[in-house]
């Protein structure tokens, strides 16, 4: 049983360009997380995705990102006009069930770190 | 808002036992999380607590008082495999229920 699955694990792009970061989740999972973590900090979560829906996206920016998790294929998240400030590396995660689900762990996939020149 | 304490840095020898304490401040608790993370690599999760007590898992146990909006992770007969960075992260509900993180805690094991 696969676990989450990120791609690309590198991702350079130069300012003004975008970046599209890919997640597909464990088999089974419909709930899908986005985290940012810059070095030496904690996560940051940024959005909670369900199939097609966006449940919660509080912790993204307004401008600029964007996330979606179609009824086919990975989730995605897309950083538009990318600056130097969006460099980190950014973890998806998923589980079975929501938030509230009694003790769901979340599992994490190896991140995509985001380097922007 | 939410916040997390944890201390930046933990040294211990091979062999023993550490505790990584946790403080937070929430409204709407609804649990503790430990995750692991090794050089920057996928967290992992390790325990959770949603009630008061002890939580054992193998050599890992974590604690919680809620009253005291505090936690611990133990970690028993260390093994230089167990040097990673340790994150409490808390559910609440004035956070959506989704995970709020400390800064994490970078245990180092010496021989």
């Amino acid at each position: 049983n696969a676990g989450v699955m990120q791609n690309p694990r590198h991702l350079v792009r130069r300012r003004g360009q975008e970046a599209r970061l890919r997640c597909s989740p464990m088999k089974g999972h419909s709930h899908v997380y986005w985290y940012r973590q810059l070095p030496e900090e904690g996560l940051k979560f940024m959005v909670y995705l369900q199939k097609e829906n966006i449940i919660d996206e509080s912790g993204m920016p307004k401008e600029r990102f964007s996330a979606e998790f179609p009824k086919e294929g990975p989730s995605i998240l897309r950083i538009q006009q990318v600056v130097r400030g969006d460099s980190a590396a950014y973890f998806c995660a998923s589980s079975p069930v929501s938030p509230t689900g009694n003790n769901s762990p979340l599992h994490f996939g190896n991140g995509t770190r985001l380097t922007v020149t | 808002g939410q916040s997390l304490e944890q201390p930046s840095e933990v040294t211990a020898v091979e062999g023993a036992i550490v505790q990584i304490n946790c403080t937070y401040q929430t409204s709407g608790f609804y649990g503790l999380s430990w995750y692991q993370q090794h050089d920057g690599g996928a967290p992992t999760f390790l325990s959770y607590n949603a009630l008061d007590g002890l939580e054992e898992t193998g050599r890992f146990s974590s604690f919680l008082s809620r009253s005291d909006s505090y936690g611990y992770l133990l970690l028993q007969e260390l093994q230089m495999k167990d040097s990673a960075s340790y994150f409490c992260a808390v559910r609440a509900r004035d956070s959506n229920y989704q995970l709020i993180w400390g800064a994490g805690t970078k245990l180092i094991i010496k021989p």
